[in-house]
């Protein structure tokens, strides 16, 4: 069983609203990640974090925002939704481990948004 | 173009069945391949890890690295239908961290009893 936790599960949002995505882990993992993924496409890298304090825009554009306070904790906060952020998000964690030679990502299990 | 490419299927097979999985991609520093299984409504969870050129096998779980034709493969024996989920195949260079791996697009698939 995964021990990387989001909430909610599900979520519908009308336009506009501001939200938060949360995610936490009890392993103890330095290195967090959040990840976007919508049917029949591949995941894309939206925010990561080394640890405490750090935190880095991915690969993918995206209008959210991160915060890393705790080393278990890992938010994701959107100011102003809107309908394009329609979306699964993913929340990951992995050791670090120097170059990251073997370090596998341990994934939660999602937030389904739906902005109306 | 993407830089890993995997046909998203679907999928669907007879219990029993041998699956192949695959996945192309175009960058040569590749090094670290991934395979994901992600059941429906869960998160991805890994599956099998595999460094350079070769062959692993995990169980009933077989994945094959072909460096020389940027090619890897997910095989499946004795399918059964706890097998049906969507698969991703993922991979990354050497040095690396995580945030560098990059995904194809997960092969949904059903194993029919």
């Amino acid at each position: 069983e995964a021990d990387i936790y989001q909430t909610p599960r599900y979520l519908v949002i009308g336009t506009g609203k501001k939200i938060t995505l949360e995610c936490s882990q009890t392993m103890g993992h330095d290195k967090m990640y959040w990840y976007q993924q919508d049917p029949g496409m591949e995941l894309h890298l939206i925010h990561y974090s080394y640890g405490v304090n750090s935190t880095e825009k991915g690969d993918l554009s995206s209008e959210s925002t991160v915060s890393r306070i705790r080393t278990e904790h890992f938010p994701l906060t959107l100011e102003s939704a809107r309908p394009s952020h329609t979306s699964q998000y993913l929340c990951a964690s992995s050791e670090y481990s120097g170059t990251g030679n073997n370090s596998p990502l341990h994934f939660g299990n999602g937030t389904r948004l739906t902005v109306t | 173009q993407k830089e890993v490419e995997q046909d998203p299927g679907p999928l669907s097979v007879p219990e029993g069945a041998i699956v192949s999985l695959n996945c192309t991609y175009s960058n040569s520093a590749f090094q670290y391949f991934m395979w994901y299984r992600q059941y429906s409504r869960k998160g991805p969870e890994l599956l099998m890890y595999t460094y350079s050129s070769g062959n692993k096998e995990d169980g009933r779980f077989t994945a094959q690295v072909d460096k020389s034709s940027k090619y890897i493969s997910l095989f499946i024996r004795d399918s059964q239908p706890s097998d049906s989920a969507t698969y991703l195949c993922a991979m990354r260079a050497a040095g690396q961290g995580a945030q560098k791996l990059v995904f194809g697009q997960g092969t949904r698939l059903t194993i029919n009893p």
